[in-house]
């Protein structure tokens, strides 16, 4: 399978800053990545798709680029509802794999 | 609106099974895949499968050949997710999501996710 691995684990930032989190694949997963975003108790939603296309409904902060092996998801300004965990999940085979995930906290 | 709502909490020995529900709602059931993934505590989302509600057609991960089964009934909209043979490392919560296809070889994202059953297998 492969291996997804996101950095940092956890993440402390402020309300209107810019933050970027990181994803690396194991081998190219080419375009075929997603982001999600998830609070506690609650299930996964879908934010970025093959890698930069913005899931309908998502605010424009959030944005994804990257091809390959390393992929980034950037929210340009923080706001309170975005304090929450994301996830990378490559879809490139029908075998899916997640990234271990990133705790964005409230500095 | 389109949703999916799966079944109550559940307390399991280990060696027993257990079977968990997911009733759509929304949307024509037979049009979409449903997948089912975990999260277990602390733990990254791990995928365990995932049918083809129009035809029935499964696959699943490597990991779960041999344990788990994945069902579901058209007339009820619903598909059902049964893990046997389980351990205290099954021990998550199991969501079902409906699968987004990319393209043909390629994998399924997820865009509508059931609220997830927490599973406990405990002695």
């Amino acid at each position: 399978d492969i291996q997804m691995t996101q950095s940092p684990s956890t993440l402390s930032a402020s309300v209107g800053d810019r933050v970027t989190i990181t994803c690396r694949a194991s081998q190219s997963v080419s375009s075929w990545l997603a982001w999600y975003q998830q609070k506690p108790g609650k299930a996964p939603k879908l934010l970025i798709y093959k890698a930069s296309s913005l899931e309908s409904g998502v605010p424009s902060r959030f944005s994804g680029s990257g091809s390959g092996t390393e992929f980034t998801l950037t929210i340009s300004s923080l706001q309170p509802d975005d304090f929450a965990t994301y996830y990378c999940q490559q879809y490139s085979s029908y075998s899916n794999t997640f990234g271990q995930g990133t705790k964005l906290e409230i500095k | 609106q389109v949703q999916l709502v799966q079944s109550g909490a559940e307390v399991k020995k280990p060696g027993a099974s257990v079977k968990v529900s997911c009733k759509a709602s929304g949307y024509t059931f037979t049009s979409f895949a449903i997948h089912w993934v975990r999260q277990a505590p602390g733990q990254r989302l791990e995928w365990l499968g995932w049918i083809n509600a129009g035809n029935g057609n499964t696959k699943y991960s490597q990991k779960f050949q041999g344990r788990l089964t994945v069902t579901r009934d058209t007339s009820a909209s619903t598909a059902y997710m049964e893990l046997s043979s389980l351990r205290s490392e099954d021990t998550a919560v199991y969501h079902c999501a409906r699968g987004i296809w990319a393209a043909t070889g390629i994998g399924y994202t997820f865009d509508i996710w059931g609220q997830g059953t927490m599973v406990t297998v405990s002695s």
